[in-house]
């Protein structure tokens, strides 16, 4: 079946840090991947998104792209702020399941 | 704002009382699905439902029954709530269960937080 796997953290950076969370997948097939946040006490809220390999999805200052060849999609942001702190969960759909699996989450404090 | 309703946003109930989550959307969306949050855990689907008319066990579906009402609404129901079902529930729902693999992700409610004392 489909599996993600994301560093768990927690991640703490200070203010215009660079930041990476790993994620990789196990899936059949071709999934799309997806990232979403949690800001505190509210609902997840899609961040960005890839469908096929070797695509770089964006949005906010953060990217991600599609490596198929080694199976991740990680997060990256080059400065964050301390609006960032939030919970990140990578996720995939498609292949033999379409609907989505998610990691366990990261959750990353940003400092002034 | 269009979007997941959920109600209630918290509730407090005593081992072995019953109640229902409710959750609408106003998106036309086809699918329909009901995700319990747990520390450590993440994201956990218990049930979900492709389309009108038809439901289907996910990931943790033991101790819960759900209600696919029409288009628009998903309840979630505990007959008899016992302490491990304190969590965090939400639900979401995405425009067709096989169009998700083209990327249009879903949409969260704001959840439901449910302590079972």
């Amino acid at each position: 079946g489909n599996s993600v796997t994301q560093m768990e953290g927690p991640v703490t950076l200070s203010e215009e840090a660079f930041l990476t969370i790993n994620c990789t997948y196990t899936a059949t097939g071709y999934p799309s991947l997806f990232w979403y946040v949690q800001y505190p006490g509210e609902g997840l809220q899609l961040l960005l998104k890839a469908t096929k390999a070797d695509d770089k999805g964006s949005n906010k200052g953060f990217e991600a792209t599609y490596r198929k060849e080694t199976t991740s999609f990680h997060l990256e942001k080059g400065s964050v702020q301390v609006s960032d702190s939030a919970v990140y969960f990578c996720a995939l759909s498609g292949g033999s399941n379409y609907k989505l699996t998610f990691g366990k989450g990261t959750l990353l404090t940003v400092n002034p | 704002n269009a979007g997941v309703t959920q109600t209630p946003k918290f509730q407090v109930l005593k081992t072995g009382q019953s109640m229902t989550l409710q959750c609408a959307q106003d998106m036309n969306h086809n699918s329909m699905y009901w995700y319990r949050q747990d520390p450590g855990m993440g994201l956990r689907l218990i049930y979900y439902s492709a389309s009108e008319g038809t439901t289907d066990k996910g990931e943790v579906p033991n101790g819960y029954n759900v209600s696919r009402l029409n288009k628009r609404e998903f309840s979630l129901r505990l007959e008899s709530a016992a302490p491990s079902q304190t969590s965090v529930y939400f639900c979401a729902s995405s425009s067709s269960g096989r169009t998700d693999s083209l990327g249009y992700g879903y949409t969260f409610g704001s959840g439901t937080r449910l302590t079972v004392v």
